[in-house]
């Protein structure tokens, strides 16, 4: 059975610090996603990473996955109270005859102090 | 373009009792994903449809059923409602070898 770990799963940072948040699987993957959810909202898609190595950036935010450690990074950088949110990676087993399902970690739970 | 749509957004309903919640999907996307989310949890697998066929099933009790209209729309059913099913419900819709896009969810709860 496929497990997503992610830690911390609470974190709370001063505005313009740094931090990273990690996500570790238990089994080779196809994809890795990255979701930003905002209290009583849906889930926004904020990076796919398709192949060992890959790194995207958006902003403040960076991501990177590493499949032979089965480790995917999410690094902040200069953090701002607008980023205070539930952060979430997915991993995406896809199987010919199964399709395409994500397996979510617990989440990242972000607050972001003045 | 409009996103994925979900209806209704919340729905309060009494154990035992039945509910059917509904989800379009993005125009061209043959592919609706479902899945569960908890509170404090991250979401859950239900189910995943692709041209109008069950593609996957999560570790849910047969109480939970599903289908895919032809138009790629698609209805979740849960039966014999409990207090445990009480959660938001997401519909996922998927272009082919992309990412999945979230619809805005049903908060079901359950009395």
């Amino acid at each position: 059975e496929l497990k997503v770990e992610q830690n911390p799963l609470f974190l709370s940072m001063q505005e313009g610090k740094n931090y990273t948040i990690y996500c570790n699987y238990s089994t080779t993957s196809d994809r890795l996603y990255w979701y930003r959810q905002d209290p009583g909202k849906s889930l926004e898609s904020l990076f796919v990473l398709l192949s060992n190595g890959a790194v995207k950036q958006e902003g403040r935010l960076m991501a990177s996955l590493d499949t032979k450690a089965r480790l995917s990074t999410l690094h902040i950088t200069a953090a701002v109270h607008d980023l205070s949110a539930t952060y979430f990676c997915a991993v995406d087993i896809f199987g010919e005859t199964s399709g395409s399902r994500l397996t979510f970690g617990e989440g990242t739970q972000l607050t972001v102090n003045p | 373009d409009a996103g994925v749509t979900q209806s209704p957004t919340h729905l309060i309903k009494t154990r035992g009792q039945q509910v059917t919640l509904r989800c379009s999907p993005i125009s061209g996307h043959k592919s609706v994903s479902w899945y569960q989310q908890v509170l404090g949890q991250g979401p859950q697998f239900i189910f995943q449809y692709y041209e109008k066929e069950e593609r996957g099933r999560g570790n849910f009790p047969d109480r939970f059923s599903a289908r895919q209209f032809p138009n790629y729309s698609s209805e979740l059913n849960v039966n014999a409602l409990l207090l445990g099913d009480s959660a938001l419900y997401l519909c996922a819709s998927t272009p082919p070898s992309d990412t999945q896009y979230f619809g805005p969810g049903t908060r079901l709860t359950v009395l």
